[in-house]
């Protein structure tokens, strides 16, 4: 069974940090993984898919790397900002149809 | 085109009764599906349409949900006799056939009072 894991679970920085998620998976057997942003009581907002035969995807300050092989993925925020408040979470596509989500991370930029 | 849309966004219900949410997928879009979420997790998967053909359930839905599309459009999403353990956001998304990104409505959070 698939396993999804995100750490931080939560993360306060002060506006214009550089700063990485963390996302974990136990199946390599994944067909993309997807970052995700949620703001509070809203629905979600795909940020970045990235196919599992590519290394990373960039959009803006945005960046999100894939190592498939190690189960493991990363979302780097440069030059952070209070809108990038909201909580951020990584889904893996194993082909069974559904997303697999890890429980987030919740991320406060302190103006 | 407006994306993915879910009503209520908010229902309050007492303990054992029915409820009903609906969800408009984007137009075009064979696939749908369901998730829940409660607080502090992330979304879990609870079962999903192609077309009007429901292909696969989660554990998680009990006897007490059901779930259709009839006409391979809209969704509904029922729950008989709400427990307060029932109480999450609950979550539509639909993607095209053949596409990678599954876009998502914004929630219908249920409170089992």
């Amino acid at each position: 069974k698939q396993e999804v894991t995100q750490i931080p679970a939560a993360l306060s920085v002060p506006e214009g940090e550089n700063l990485v998620l963390n996302c974990s998976f136990t199946d390599s057997a994944i067909y993309n993984l997807q970052w995700f942003r949620q703001d509070p009581g809203k629905g979600l907002t795909s940020l970045l898919l990235i196919q599992s035969s590519q290394r990373e995807q960039t959009s803006g300050r945005l960046n999100a790397s894939l190592d498939k092989s190690s189960g493991r993925s990363t979302l780097y925020i440069a030059a952070s900002q209070p809108g990038d408040s909201a909580t951020y979470l990584c889904a893996v596509d194993t082909g069974r149809r559904a997303l697999t989500f890890g429980s987030g991370t919740r991320l406060q930029v302190q103006p | 085109d407006t994306g993915v849309s879910q009503d209520p966004r908010h229902k309050i219900t007492k303990r054992g009764q029915n409820v009903t949410f609906r969800c408009d997928p984007i137009s075009e879009h064979n696939r749908l599906y369901w998730y829940r979420q409660t607080l502090g997790q992330g979304p879990e998967f609870l079962t999903y349409f192609q077309n009007e053909a429901q292909l696969e359930k989660s554990r998680l839905l009990s006897d007490r949900f059901s779930a259709e599309r009839p006409k391979g459009s809209f969704s509904t999403l029922e729950i008989q006799r709400t427990e307060q353990g029932d109480s999450a956001m609950y979550l539509c998304a639909s993607r095209l056939e053949g596409a990678n990104i599954q876009y998502f409505g914004a929630g219908t959070r249920l409170s089992v009072l």
